[in-house]
């Protein structure tokens, strides 16, 4: 199984951040990465897939990037809706793997 | 808008099988681009793929739960489902059913749509 793995595991934010989240694949998975949002109580959201493609509807300030092992989320100016915990999630092979998540708190 | 929507009991005993359905609206589960997963999320830990099944009743399940996981899809009644046998109570877990897009012909995709999840616990 290809291991991903999330950095960091929680981080806290003020509204108005930019924040970064990381995402290192245990082997090359050329750009086969995708990133979602995870709310409590709700259904996981796709927010950008192929590493890099802002899926229809996402606002822009979410943003992807990166290829082979490691990749990144970029959150530009943190949104009080966008407090969430945050997957990233190989298809390069079955199974298919997640990161651990990352919890996005309040400051 | 497509629509999933999970079902089933939301608790099993031990050495008994779980069995859920999803129900797929405002699309056909039996769109030739689509894949089906079921994923799970166990308490207090991440996502975990368990498998997808196509409309034609083929299937790619996790080796990690392969030995006890059935799925099957009923293309009249626009559903999917899953057993999973002899559980535990680490299969205790919310249990989340998600539409695959490929990105092109057979390949690689992303779960565009899920289901809100329904809780499964293993207890007797």
């Amino acid at each position: 199984d290809i291991q991903m793995t999330q950095s960091p595991s929680s981080l806290s934010a003020s509204v108005g951040d930019r924040v970064t989240i990381t995402c290192r694949a245990g082997q090359h998975i050329r750009n086969i990465l995708n990133w979602y949002q995870h709310k409590p109580g709700k259904a996981p959201k796709l927010l950008i897939y192929s590493a890099s493609t802002l899926q229809s509807g996402v606002p822009s300030r979410f943003s992807g990037s990166g290829s082979g092992t490691d990749f990144t989320l970029t959150i530009s100016s943190l949104q009080p809706e966008d407090f969430a915990t945050y997957y990233c999630q190989q298809s390069y092979t079955t199974p298919y793997t997640f990161g651990q998540g990352t919890e996005v708190e309040i400051k | 808008q497509v629509q999933l929507q999970e079902s089933g009991p939301g608790l099993v005993k031990p050495s008994q099988t779980l069995s859920l359905t999803c129900t797929v609206s405002g699309g056909s589960i039996s769109s030739s681009t689509h894949y089906w997963s079921w994923i799970r999320q166990r308490p207090g830990k991440g996502l975990e793929w368990i498998g997808y099944i196509y409309f034609s009743g083929s299937t790619n399940y996790n080796p990690s739960l392969k030995s006890r996981v059935t799925m099957s899809v009923d293309t009249s009644k626009n559903h999917f489902s899953l057993k999973v046998t002899s559980v535990t109570a680490a299969d205790t877990a919310v249990y989340y059913c998600a539409r695959e897009t490929p990105l092109y012909t057979n390949s690689p995709g992303f779960f565009d749509y899920w289901g809100q999840g329904t809780l499964v616990t293993v207890s007797s």
